[in-house]
């Protein structure tokens, strides 16, 4: 079946612009993570959604970082007034459920770079 | 979650069996173990996971010590394609995130 999908791939903009980020998970996964990746580093957690409980925020480096998902559907991740440390791998992945027995399946991500 | 301990890199020849060490000695009862692997560009890729017993899948299969405190990744036919760097990760979920060390770059030749 399909696996999780991002989009887009690759995305350039200005420093100060706004950006957002899209996450379309497996059909019928409830879990929902975002990932940071810079260049050679390893996987930095930013935000999960579980089904329709309050979502995790403790990952997200500042205020300029928020995140949406509609039901167990599609999530965006929106970086505002964007900064050069910003650039990074941004990575999507979900789970049927939470829990130490569900993986996570991930997405081949956006790659953002920030002028 | 755990720490694990995984070599470097290793090398393997093109239809050779891949065996990928993994300490995980302090690993907790309720702690899982995971292999992912990163393709240069591409997303992690879920292998396999296991809590006590050894699993076998499509892709390998893992082989957990009875004590819990190490396992090996197998990949029986390794491919050109299996070229990549090699997570194991000690996970307990609860909603808490993966943590990937450095893993292990396993390099396959012809």
């Amino acid at each position: 079946g399909a696996g999780v999908s991002q989009s887009p791939s690759n995305k350039v903009t200005e420093k100060g612009k706004d950006v957002e980020l899209r996450c379309d998970p497996i059909s019928g996964h409830t879990a929902l993570y975002w990932y940071r990746q810079r260049l050679g580093q390893g996987l930095e957690f930013l935000i999960y959604f579980q089904g329709n409980s309050a979502p995790d925020k403790s990952g997200l480096p500042s205020d300029r970082f928020s995140a949406e998902r509609t039901g167990e559907s599609v999530s965006t991740l929106t970086i505002q007034r964007t900064q050069q440390e910003d650039s990074a791998v941004y990575l999507c992945a979900s789970s049927r459920a939470l829990g130490p027995n569900q993986p996570q399946h991930f997405g081949d991500g956006t790659r953002l770079s920030i002028l | 979650d755990a720490k694990t301990t995984q070599p470097p890199s290793m090398d393997c020849a093109e239809g050779r069996a891949a065996n990928l060490p993994c300490n995980h000695s302090t690993i907790s009862g309720n702690e899982y173990v995971y292999w992912y692997r990163q393709i240069h560009s591409q997303g992690p890729q879920y292998i396999i996971h296991g809590l006590k017993n050894n699993e076998t899948n499509e892709m390998a299969s893992l082989i957990i010590t009875e004590d819990r405190k190490s396992s090996t990744l197998i990949l029986p036919h390794a491919t050109l394609r299996d070229t990549a760097v090699y997570y194991c990760i000690a996970f307990r979920g609860a909603g808490t995130a993966l943590i990937f060390g450095k893993g292990t770059t396993l390099s396959v030749s012809s």
